[in-house]
């Protein structure tokens, strides 16, 4: 079955920068766009990127855009969001999620990045 | 990127039926079939629930329907169990090539 392990969470000072991955099993990882969603403590889900299959296009939530980059090696079956000036609100639970018919079909457990100083 | 308007919460009795709303505009919900709802219990990663308006995974209960008029999406659950309870999120693919969520909903059940 699908299993999406996400890593590279933590605490971070602002202005930082973080990279999480997130490790992809039990699909054929090249046939599928990725994205990541964040979820703030208490709070509502926010999509924040996505990247096609073949890492040909990537698209960013205005919040992130210029700061986060997101990635994928089809070789290690991985996905990765370098998360650059990170700012207190950035701080959140992070989700990768398959991409399925234009939605998240499949997610991991989160990690959780912490922005404080 | 303004989010899709949903209720904070609804609740219910145990099978009763229920319905969250999903208001977005001709930018998102009202241009695309792409919307999607996802359940999320407390301390657990969300799950599709329904996809492309109005279709379910597999292991999704029938009891899980999606429909869509002009610039709104609605989630309707029938038959409520106590194992419903949970927030909800829809989301949608816009005009800008990006995706977004709706505020959530917490459903009670009662």
């Amino acid at each position: 079955q699908v299993r999406l392990v996400e890593s590279g969470g933590g605490v971070v000072q602002p202005g930082g920068s973080l990279r999480l991955s997130c490790a992809a099993s039990g699909f054929t990882f090249t046939s599928y766009g990725m994205h990541w969603v964040r979820q703030a403590p208490g709070k509502g889900l926010e999509w924040v990127t996505f990247i096609r299959y073949d890492g040909s296009n990537k698209y960013y939530a205005d919040s992130v855009k210029g700061r986060f980059t997101i990635s994928r090696d089809n070789s290690k079956n991985t996905v990765y969001l370098q998360m650059n000036s990170l700012r207190a609100e950035d701080t959140a639970v992070y989700y990768c999620a398959k991409d399925s018919n234009w939605g998240c079909h499949d997610w991991g457990q989160g990690t959780l990045v912490t922005v404080s100083s | 990127q303004s989010a899709l308007t949903q209720p904070p919460s609804v609740s219910g009795s145990p099978g009763q039926s229920v319905t969250i709303s999903c208001t977005g505009t001709s930018s998102d919900v009202g241009n695309y079939n792409h919307v999607s709802w996802y359940q999320q219990p407390p301390g657990t990663a969300p799950k599709l629930m329904i996809y492309e308006v109005s279709n379910r995974p597999s292991g999704v209960p029938d009891r899980f329907s999606g429909s869509k008029s002009g610039n709104t999406a609605s989630l309707t659950i029938s038959g409520l169990q106590a194992e419903d309870e949970a927030d909800y999120y829809c989301s949608s693919f816009t005009s800008s090539t990006t995706w977004v969520f709706g505020g959530g909903t917490k459903l009670t059940v009662l």
